[in-house]
């Protein structure tokens, strides 16, 4: 059975750093996956999908990495904000459903 | 882009009452929809899939004659949770696959059962 965890659960970074987020899963038979954004009470938002075949995607000043075989990916923030706090979630695609993280709530201060 | 779209956004009801849930996908055809619960400050786990004329499958624990599922048309899967209790109070998300690799997430519906 797919589990997928994400590291750390949670993280408070001073405003401009760098910060990296983790996500790792136990079952490389994926087809994709994906980083999501999550503010309170909110749905989802889609950050950045990743291909099975790829290793990885830009977007802004976020870049994602995956590397199949070891079951992990990357989510790299760049020069980090205060709207960048919310919770991060990474998901992983098997056939048709979705599998989630545990997600990493991020608050980054001013 | 996409949308799918949740209606109520918020519901609050009374234990032993149904709730029903709307998730419409608004610009495409969904042959496969996908129900999700959220309990605050945890992720997403995944309740059923809903396939287009046929039953829905539900996942390993959840009760299917407890949430409800019908997916009648191409635009159009429904959750009833029917005599909900406090227990069932949670964040419930849909998502629609329309044959594409991206999936497509409905903004949430949050419910309360008193």
């Amino acid at each position: 059975k797919q589990e997928v965890t994400q590291i750390p659960a949670a993280l408070s970074v001073p405003e401009g750093e760098n910060l990296v987020l983790n996500c790792s899963f136990t079952d490389s038979a994926i087809y994709n996956l994906q980083w999501f954004r999550q503010d309170p009470g909110k749905g989802l938002t889609s950050l950045l999908l990743i291909q099975s075949s790829q290793r990885e995607q830009t977007s802004g000043r976020l870049n994602a990495s995956l590397d199949k075989s070891s079951g992990r990916s990357t989510l790299y923030i760049a020069a980090s904000q205060p709207g960048d706090s919310a919770t991060y979630l990474c998901a992983v695609r098997e056939t048709y459903k979705y599998i989630f993280g545990t997600g990493t709530r991020l608050k980054v201060l001013a | 882009g996409a949308v799918v779209s949740q209606h109520p956004s918020r519901v609050i009801c009374k234990s032993g009452t149904s709730v029903k849930i709307e998730c419409r996908s608004l610009d495409f055809q969904a042959t496969t929809m996908f129900w999700y619960r959220q309990f605050p400050k945890q992720s997403l786990m995944l309740m059923a899939t809903s396939n287009e004329g046929s039953k829905a499958t539900y996942e390993q624990g959840v009760e299917k004659d407890k949430f409800l599922i019908n997916h009648a048309s191409l635009t159009l899967s429904t959750l009833t949770v029917t005599s909900a209790h406090p227990e069932d109070s949670s964040f419930y998300i849909c998502s629609a696959f329309g044959g594409t690799d991206t999936q497509y997430f409905g903004p949430g519906t949050r419910l309360t059962v008193l």
